[in-house]
């Protein structure tokens, strides 16, 4: 039962240096999505990926690639790490069940950039 | 486009009294409502859900009914708890398309004893 896992939860990097945030779904949802959430901000959609195969900017990409690894993984990487991308980062997939459209989180990835 | 708006906070309840958040939302077509709730240091955990008009949701003591009249999905709890503190999150989606799914800002809920 483990639903949407994302992987580290917690993060320190140094400013210039890369990672990669891995996220998997277990639930065979086509949709999945990267966001971020900053103060006051609420959530800001990064990436998503509609389908295995297809990637799609969201609303504040830049800094950020993503790969749809196979229909289970979506992973988030961080070339050139920057202060400003100090987050809280959240992994998240959809897909339809009988009661229509539902959204998944993970748990959350907590990365700080110094 | 589509869009959510949400009640703005931080909103502070002494417990046991009466709680609405409002939300109200923009949609070309027949979105997918939904209440997400986070905890402090927490990730986001789905509250309630209503998939189309007049229907509610309930979880926890919590209520939303799908208003397509009045597009909106306000959640209400009768007698609130102090463990109900935490930030609350109104959202849709459209079928058919990854893009249509839209958050509204978030109300910080505080509950005192």
């Amino acid at each position: 039962n483990a639903g949407v896992t994302q992987t580290p939860k917690f993060q320190v990097l140094k400013t210039g240096q890369s990672m990669t945030l891995q996220c998997a779904q277990d639930m065979n949802h086509n949709s999945m999505y990267w966001y971020r959430q900053d103060p006051g901000m609420g959530l800001r959609l990064i990436y998503y990926s509609a389908s295995e195969g297809t990637t799609d900017k969201g609303e504040v990409p830049n800094g950020y690639n993503v790969s749809r690894l196979n229909k289970r993984e979506f992973s988030l990487r961080l070339e050139s790490a920057a202060p400003s991308q100090t987050s809280v980062y959240f992994c998240a997939s959809s897909g339809r069940s009988h009661s229509g459209n539902t959204i998944y989180f993970g748990e959350g990835s907590w990365l700080t950039v110094v | 486009g589509n869009s959510v708006t949400q009640m703005e906070g931080p909103v502070t309840l002494s417990e046991e009294a009466f709680l609405t958040i409002n939300c109200t939302y923009t949609a070309t077509g027949y979105p997918s409502l939904f209440w997400y709730v986070q905890y402090p240091g927490e990730g986001l955990q789905l509250l309630l859900k209503a998939t189309k008009a007049d229907d509610k949701g309930s979880n926890k003591g919590f209520e939303a009914t799908y208003r397509k009249e009045t597009t909106s999905f306000h959640l209400e709890k009768g007698s609130v708890q102090v463990s109900d503190s935490a930030v609350y999150f109104c959202a849709l989606i459209l079928a058919g398309s990854a893009r249509q799914l839209t958050f509204g800002s978030g109300t910080q809920l505080t509950v005192l004893p």
